[in-house]
């Protein structure tokens, strides 16, 4: 089975712009969440779909968003994109909902750098 | 609420000797708890799971974890190092969501 895609794998953006980052989970799994990791912060959930549904969000401007589409694949959207949203993002996979239920399979992350 | 305490920012240990990585837990309810590697560049691999079953759980690449509820902790530990053991480790706990601890880097000397 492929594992997580995430893409692209790298993106230079300028203060001020909007991004679209995508997520193709493993093949069966129907949950999805989104994660930042800055080197001052750790590794910090963004959120969480299930079945085309947010089910979970992290502590997180609305400038961050997502969204699920009917195959599972996700997106997330950062507009008006500021010097600290520079940081890899990093998608991942479970089967059914839930993080405690089921263990989640990591994409290799897409590195975003805000000049 | 959850939170996760790794001990060590930074391991360093010879090749072939033992290591330990050390994480305490806080949960108001059972919790999931993991721990995943982070290679350089790469995204985080599962090493290991515990979810209320046996104490003692076995990971791959000849990591091992013992869950101690008494202590709040879930120390990872392999018996021998590896050069290719060097990366990152994260212990996470999970009740709604997860939880990363800060992580811990692991230098594995020749």
């Amino acid at each position: 089975k492929a594992g997580v895609t995430q893409t692209p794998r790298y993106l230079i953006k300028t203060r001020g712009q909007q991004v679209t980052l995508s997520c193709s989970p493993i093949s069966g799994h129907r949950s999805v969440s989104w994660y930042q990791q800055t080197p001052g912060q750790g590794l910090q959930f963004l959120f969480e779909y299930f079945s085309e549904t947010q089910r979970n969000k992290g502590n997180f401007p609305g400038r961050f968003s997502g969204r699920q589409f009917s195959n599972s694949r996700s997106e997330m959207n950062v507009s008006t994109l500021e010097l600290g949203d520079s940081a890899l993002y990093l998608c991942a996979s479970s089967l059914e909902r839930g993080a405690a239920a089921d263990t989640q399979y990591f994409g290799p992350g897409t590195r975003l750098t805000v000049l | 609420a959850q939170s996760v305490t790794q001990l060590d920012s930074h391991v360093s240990v010879s090749e072939g000797t033992p290591v330990l990585l050390r994480c305490n837990y806080s949960s108001s309810y059972s919790p999931s708890l993991f721990w995943y590697v982070q290679h350089p560049n790469k995204g985080l691999q599962l090493l290991l799971k515990y979810t209320s079953a046996a104490t003692l759980v076995k990971g791959i690449n000849g990591f091992e974890a013992e869950f101690k509820k008494s202590e709040t902790s879930f120390h990872l530990t392999k018996p021998s190092a590896h050069m290719s053991d060097a990366a990152e480790y994260f212990c996470v706990v999970s009740v709604n969501d997860m939880r990363f601890g800060a992580g811990t880097r692991l230098t594995v000397k020749p």
